[in-house]
């Protein structure tokens, strides 16, 4: 039962333009959702967070909105960068019984081209 | 600040043999460490929460007697693989929770374990 999804397995977006990625998920407890960058052979390296009391958080070139009522969530990364080219995870947190557990997503590859 | 070392970042081992995995925070303590398994372009998935001084809190599905979890002081887990299998391989990526960060966990940069 994934309760976190990126439908998008791959995105491939131009140096300068906008990248949108997307996340879905369906438990309503979480309350709290993060973004994390991941190179291969890498950990996750935590980008933006969202808590769900706000719509939008904004820091630098990364943007995360949340749509409670959709549940959905989106990162924006405006302009995009050849360095941004990672695989980019959604998590999840709430009050789902253990404290501080992330439920991941499934990962939606970037690749910024030149 | 609130770095987390994971080692060794790769081994290679035979079938049946055990495998010890640590994860260490180097500038906080660490009451709570994670454990996750990632298969290839597949998800992070949690394995167990580790809590200093108690024993680990298994997810479902998951052997606690094949994936032995110690978190005996406040700054170094460990996973211990027991009797490697080859469908155990797999990339194990641990974190750690501090208490002084606006992050809810830090990761280690993981371990890719194969087993032939």
């Amino acid at each position: 039962d994934q309760q976190v999804k990126q439908n998008s397995p791959s995105l491939s977006v131009q140096e300068g333009r906008i990248s949108i990625l997307n996340c879905d998920y369906t438990n309503s407890m979480f309350d709290y959702f993060l973004w994390y960058k991941k190179y291969p052979a890498e950990g996750p390296t935590f980008l933006i967070s969202i808590s769900s009391i706000k719509d939008k958080n904004e820091d630098g070139r990364f943007t995360v909105f949340l749509n409670k009522s959709a549940k959905h969530l989106s990162l924006h990364i405006v302009p995009s960068q050849p360095g941004d080219s990672a695989v980019y995870f959604c998590a999840a947190i709430g009050n789902t019984g253990t404290a501080s557990k992330l439920t991941f997503g499934t990962g939606t590859r970037l690749q910024v081209t030149l | 600040g609130a770095v987390v070392s994971q080692h060794p970042s790769w081994v290679i081992c035979k079938s049946g043999t055990s495998v010890k995995i640590e994860c260490r925070s180097l500038d906080f303590q660490a009451t709570t460490m994670f454990w996750y398994r990632q298969f290839p372009k597949q998800s992070l998935m949690l394995m167990a929460t580790s809590n200093e001084g108690s024993k680990a809190t298994y997810e479902q599905g998951v052997e606690k007697d094949k994936f032995l979890i110690n978190h005996a002081s406040l700054t170094l887990s460990t996973l211990t693989v027991t009797s490697a299998h080859p469908e155990d391989s797999s990339f194990y990526i641990c974190s750690a929770r501090s208490l002084y960060s606006n992050q809810p966990q830090h990761f280690g940069d993981g371990t890719r374990l194969s087993i032939l």
